[in-house]
């Protein structure tokens, strides 16, 4: 099964509006990470966040990550109908955090 | 970050036929990945491809399926054999950072749409 999941699994929103999705894992990690994917295209990197942090930022986007219980947040602020996409949570499984697990992954759709 | 290109970017097989993909990337790279995605799925590691030894699968992928070669620091290619409509997925290969980036930071590239008829 997969290290994590993500919910919800399909968020519409205005824009203008915020849009928090959340990911849970299983095991520990090393570090997570978020992806966008537009329209079922390759993978843009968003954001690292490091198991010894706890919150990060990156323009309009927030992440943070709570290890206790294995879950991570993404926040967009000010939604713009470019954000359009999937969004999916990856966290390592081994040491040189690069074998990445994937989360099932959130469909965000921002109405203009 | 480094630039990632695959080739082809989309095609449509008969079953039973088999359909090489290649990753080209612009920097040299210890490291290469290939996944898989589904129709409406996440995405599942299929191997690990380092350069100069064979390719490492994950559980529920084989060598015989899915042959990876990685001649140099810089190309990869995937090949999906006898395919069946069950391997109809996206096939994206990706980095890890090195140098150019985060090194824990992976960069995909824009993925292969396989349609197996």
């Amino acid at each position: 099964s997969q290290q994590g999941e993500e919910d919800p699994q399909a968020l519409s929103i205005q824009e203008g509006e915020n849009a928090t999705m959340n990911c849970s894992y299983k095991t520990s990690i090393n570090n997570l990470q978020w992806y966008r994917q537009n329209s079922g295209r390759g993978l843009v990197h968003l954001i690292l966040i490091r198991s010894n942090e706890r919150e990060k930022h990156s323009g309009r986007l927030r992440v943070t990550l709570d290890t206790s219980k294995k879950s991570s947040s993404l926040l967009i602020t000010a939604s713009r109908a470019a954000d359009t996409a999937s969004y999916f949570c990856a966290t390592d499984r081994n040491n040189a955090g690069n074998m990445l697990t994937f989360g099932g992954g959130t469909r965000l759709m921002v109405k203009p | 970050s480094a630039v990632i290109s695959q080739k082809p970017s989309r095609d449509i097989c008969q079953r039973g036929t088999s359909l090489t993909i290649q990753c080209q990337v612009d920097s040299q790279v210890t490291m290469m990945f290939w996944y898989r995605q589904q129709p409406g799925q996440s995405l599942t590691l299929i191997a690990t491809a380092n350069q100069g030894s064979e390719a490492t699968y994950e559980s529920g992928f084989v060598i015989d399926k899915f042959p990876i070669s990685r001649p140099n620091l810089t190309f990869s290619t995937l090949t999906v054999s006898n395919m069946s409509p069950e391997d109809s997925s996206i096939y994206l290969c990706s980095v890890q950072g090195s140098g150019w980036g985060h090194p824990y930071e992976q960069y995909f590239g824009p993925g292969t749409r396989l349609t197996v008829t």
